[in-house]
């Protein structure tokens, strides 16, 4: 699978819209772009995912570039409920299961 | 409630105590899977099952012993454990091993299990 970068951490304010960017430059064509978040001490929750399209649904948007080397997470209007520690991960379909979680991006929402 | 279910939420051990985590899917998902997740370090795939069949084994030594009795339930026995050991133990599921056509495998996971050895 494919390596992510991801900036350590943001800060956002509360009503505003959270862009958190994603580099995977060698992600391969059949790779898909995920994303999961983790709030504090509990278990990660899926957001969204995509192979080259855009795509939104109730949580976020998910901007992937034309040339697929990079990717951002939309959260239209960031509460402080969405502060938390959000992944971005490139992974072959065939073994979507396998997610390899780095450090991710921590997101600090404030008032 | 994620429909992924741990037990119990905190544990505390000695080094020579036996002790099992458990987890509990009401999703009908078939995969099910153990992560780590120590301070400070990224989460660590353990073990995937896959229709109750041990499909992956992350390198995890002998003194963690998963079992998957069926696709709902899924344990993770610790005996003699390290104090090194000491981390958040997470449980996944999802439908299958394997993605769907649009590429979707998403993964739920429970609340985690956190484990501390003394």
């Amino acid at each position: 699978d494919a390596k992510t970068t991801q900036p350590p951490s943001m800060d956002c304010a509360e009503g505003r819209a959270a862009n958190l960017p994603c580099n995977h430059s060698t992600i391969s064509g059949n790779e898909y772009v995920y994303w999961y978040r983790q709030i504090h001490s509990q278990g990660p929750q899926y957001i969204i995912h995509g192979l080259k399209n855009n795509e939104t649904n109730e949580m976020a948007s998910l901007i992937i570039t034309e040339d697929r080397k990079s990717s951002t997470l939309i959260l239209p209007h960031a509460t402080l409920r969405d502060t938390a520690v959000y992944y971005c991960i490139a992974v072959w379909a065939g073994t979507a299961s396998k997610l390899t979680f780095g450090t991710g991006t921590r997101l600090q929402v404030t008032l | 409630e994620t429909g992924v279910t741990q037990t119990p939420r905190h544990l505390v051990m000695g080094m020579t105590n036996k002790k099992s985590l458990k987890c509990e899917q009401h999703l009908g998902h078939n995969a099910m899977y153990w992560y780590k997740q120590s301070a400070k370090k990224p989460l660590e795939l353990m073990f995937v099952y896959n229709f109750k069949e041990q499909t992956e084994n992350n390198s995890v030594p002998s003194r963690f012993s998963p079992e998957c009795p069926n696709s709902s339930h899924l344990f993770l026995h610790l005996h003699t454990l390290q104090p090194e050991d000491s981390a958040l133990y997470l449980c996944a599921s999802s439908r299958d091993r394997l993605a769907d056509s649009s590429g979707a495998n998403v993964l739920t996971f429970g609340a985690g299990s956190r484990l501390t050895v003394l």
